[in-house]
């Protein structure tokens, strides 16, 4: 079965401070890889998505970039983060095929001080 | 672009009671998604629909997608607390064909007191 794990569970980091969060998928070969950041009222916004390894997607302009290494291996990262980069940060999966159920990580609580 | 709005924003039932979340979406909806997320927890998967008419259950909860493929509804029976928590329906952007991206909704919180 297929397994989606996120590192680390929560972070709180200065501003300016740099930032990497992690990602990785089990039990799958090739999938679709999402960013997706959640912040209080704004609902499930999404950042980046791969469809394969070194093609990033993004979708909103902003100080963070992803990165996908590996082929089940997805990363998040900043040079300095910003207050506004606070939420709660969730990795998803899909396969995609016509359809595109999409399978949650646990997700990371970043909060920048 | 497209947009998915929930309503109600929040709902708090009392134990027992039937409930209805609706998801309404800016254009034609092509594959249509229910999740569920426990606070400070990742999405659930609950179930999905891509037909017009198209009606899925899943133990106590009914998700149906309207003829015209612009509204979705969640029903949930005789509600107990281990329904609570945020439910968010998310939707394949833009084209008949799909595509690998999803909308989401902001979440409708529900509040099940016993």
């Amino acid at each position: 079965s297929q397994t989606i794990h996120q590192w680390p569970a929560t972070l709180v980091q200065p501003v300016g401070s740099p930032l990497s969060l992690e990602c990785t998928v089990e039990g799958t070969s090739n999938p679709n890889l999402y960013w997706y950041r959640q912040a209080a009222g704004r609902g499930l916004q999404l950042l980046f998505y791969s469809i394969g390894i070194g093609q990033i997607s993004s979708e909103v302009p902003q100080n963070l970039s992803a990165s996908r290494p590996q082929d089940r291996q997805f990363i998040l990262s900043s040079k300095k983060l910003l207050l506004s980069d606070s939420g709660f940060y969730l990795c998803a999966w899909s396969l995609w095929q016509g359809m595109n159920e999409q399978f949650f990580g646990p997700g990371t609580r970043l909060t920048v001080l | 672009s497209q947009e998915l709005e929930q309503s109600p924003q929040s709902l708090i039932v009392q134990e027992g009671k039937n409930l209805t979340i609706n998801c309404t979406s800016s254009k034609t909806l092509y594959g249509l998604y229910w999740y569920k997320q426990k606070y400070g927890e990742g999405l659930i998967f609950l179930m999905m629909l891509q037909k017009g008419g198209e009606e899925k259950s899943h133990e106590k909860i009914t998700a149906k997608l309207d003829e015209k493929k612009q509204q979705s509804s969640l029903h949930i029976t005789a509600s107990q607390p281990s329904h609570a928590g945020i439910y968010l329906c998310g939707a394949d952007c833009l084209t008949q064909g799909g595509s690998e991206k999803l909308v989401f909704g902001k979440g409708t919180k529900l509040t099940v007191n016993p």
